[in-house]
């Protein structure tokens, strides 16, 4: 969905390196998520924030932290990756009140050697 | 831990027939949501159907959902090659809740 763009597509990095993936959106939404996926495996939520003022830590939020710039801009930063850290990261939005259906980013494949 | 659980977990039909896919849950839900996966790329929500509803179509696709169950069933009548993907099950346990648990997904592999 072009509404939702994420920066980069890939990446590959080194373990222990600080990595920030980057989420924008122009749907005007004011809910916002970070997922990972593994292979064979359903989406992990890690954070979500409710707006500006509002984070959470999801189901998997150990080793990752989060910072909602704008009600637009959501970002994710892994402190120091790690190998099992290698996932496919998408960020959603959703509606305030339509909180139920999400809106996907394409994803950042990356790959911490 | 997953929610839903979707079966099978991959699937290979012909172009031009029908594909069922099917999720089950464990906690009494709000709403079951479907989405498509192309290789590599974001989810696409598909269809939403609430706990007090039993069937929902949209197009090609029809959903239904059983809640004594726990279960939902997505159907794609006369599927085409674009059709091939990944499609998972959602559940959200309450109204207007932000938070879904998505099942593994099952693997659709339409052949022209």
């Amino acid at each position: 969905d072009a509404d939702v763009t994420q920066t980069p597509r890939n990446r590959i990095t080194k373990t222990g390196k600080r990595i920030m993936l980057e989420c924008s959106q122009t749907k005007g939404h004011d809910r916002m998520y970070w997922y990972r996926q593994d292979p064979g495996l359903g989406l992990r939520l890690i954070y979500y924030s409710f707006d500006v003022k509002d984070i959470n830590k999801g189901e998997i939020s150990d080793g990752y932290s989060v910072s909602r710039q704008a009600q637009a801009k959501f970002s994710l930063s892994l402190e120091s990756a790690i190998p099992n850290q290698t996932a496919l990261y998408f960020c959603a939005t959703s509606e305030i009140d339509r909180a139920d259906t999400q809106y996907f980013g394409p994803g950042t494949r990356l790959t911490v050697l | 831990s997953q929610q839903g659980e979707e079966d099978p977990q991959a699937l290979s039909i012909q172009e031009g027939e029908n594909a069922t896919m099917n999720c089950s849950y464990k906690t009494s839900i709000n709403n079951l949501q479907w989405y498509r996966q192309n290789s590599g790329r974001g989810l696409v929500h598909l269809i939403l159907i609430r706990s007090n509803e039993r069937e929902k179509h949209s197009g090609r696709l029809r959903v239904t959902l059983d809640t004594s169950k726990k279960s939902s069933s997505l159907l794609i009548t006369a599927s085409r090659a674009a059709d091939t993907a990944s499609y998972f099950c959602a559940t959200g346990q309450r109204a207007g809740s932000y938070q879904l648990t998505f099942g593994k997904g099952t693997k659709l592999s339409v052949i022209p």
